[in-house]
């Protein structure tokens, strides 16, 4: 069955500032990759996904991830964040063998300003 | 179209006691997914549904149960409740499934357990 580790627990950074959310994953078939946000007292919502195709994935409010399979990662990037960005950031692996999506532990993203 | 809808958002129960919690998904979503979200532990897959059967369950005793309706509903159940069950319990729906699809989350119904 895969896997997702989330390689850091909490990434505080200053406004403006770029940020890197790690995430590494761990599958013996082809997967298919998400990150999820969640804000306070909400349920988790869509950031980006990796499906196939081109490696480099972008959300609408500027994150984007890149799939790279030899390292097995999905890291999230901002070169930019706001204070708004603050939240609680999931990654998350599924195929279609399993139909069974693993979350990771999470990484609380805290923008000060 | 109306997002997930979970009822209630917040309850507080005994321990021994059973509970259960509903989920409504997006209208002609026919794959239903529960989650339990705790600080400890992350987010941990309790079970899928599509079209009435339990397709997929995650790593829970049974004393977690579920069930879909003909309309998608869906409903799960925890008996004998145990303070470790105090958890934020989150439901998806997905056209499919998982796999490539995206899922689409509810609010979720917060469980304390006393």
């Amino acid at each position: 069955a895969q896997s997702v580790t989330q390689l850091d627990s909490q990434v505080p950074v200053f406004e403006e500032a770029p940020v890197e959310l790690r995430c590494n994953y761990s599958s013996s078939v082809s997967v298919y990759l998400f990150w999820y946000v969640q804000y306070p007292n909400q349920g988790l919502q869509l950031l980006l996904k990796y499906l196939s195709g081109s490696t480099l994935v972008e959300s609408i409010n500027g994150f984007e991830a890149e799939f790279n399979k030899s390292q097995t990662s999905f890291h999230l990037r901002k070169p930019s964040v706001h204070i708004s960005d603050t939240a609680e950031y999931f990654c998350a692996v599924s195929d279609n063998n399993n139909n069974d999506m693993r979350f990771g532990a999470g990484t609380r993203l805290t923008v000060k300003p | 179209k109306a997002g997930v809808t979970q009822t209630p958002r917040y309850l507080i129960k005994t321990r021994g006691q059973q509970v259960t919690l509903s989920c409504s998904p997006i209208s002609g979503h026919r794959s239903v997914s529960w989650y339990q979200q705790t600080p400890g532990q992350g987010l941990q897959f309790l079970f899928e549904y599509f079209s009435e059967t339990q397709r997929n369950k995650g790593n829970f005793p049974g004393r977690f149960s579920g069930r879909q309706f003909s309309n998608s509903r869906s409903e799960m159940n925890v008996s004998t409740l145990e303070l470790g069950d105090s958890a934020l319990y989150l439901c998806a729906s997905s056209l499919w499934g998982q796999g490539a699809y995206e899922q689409y989350f509810g609010p979720g119904t917060r469980l304390t357990v006393t």
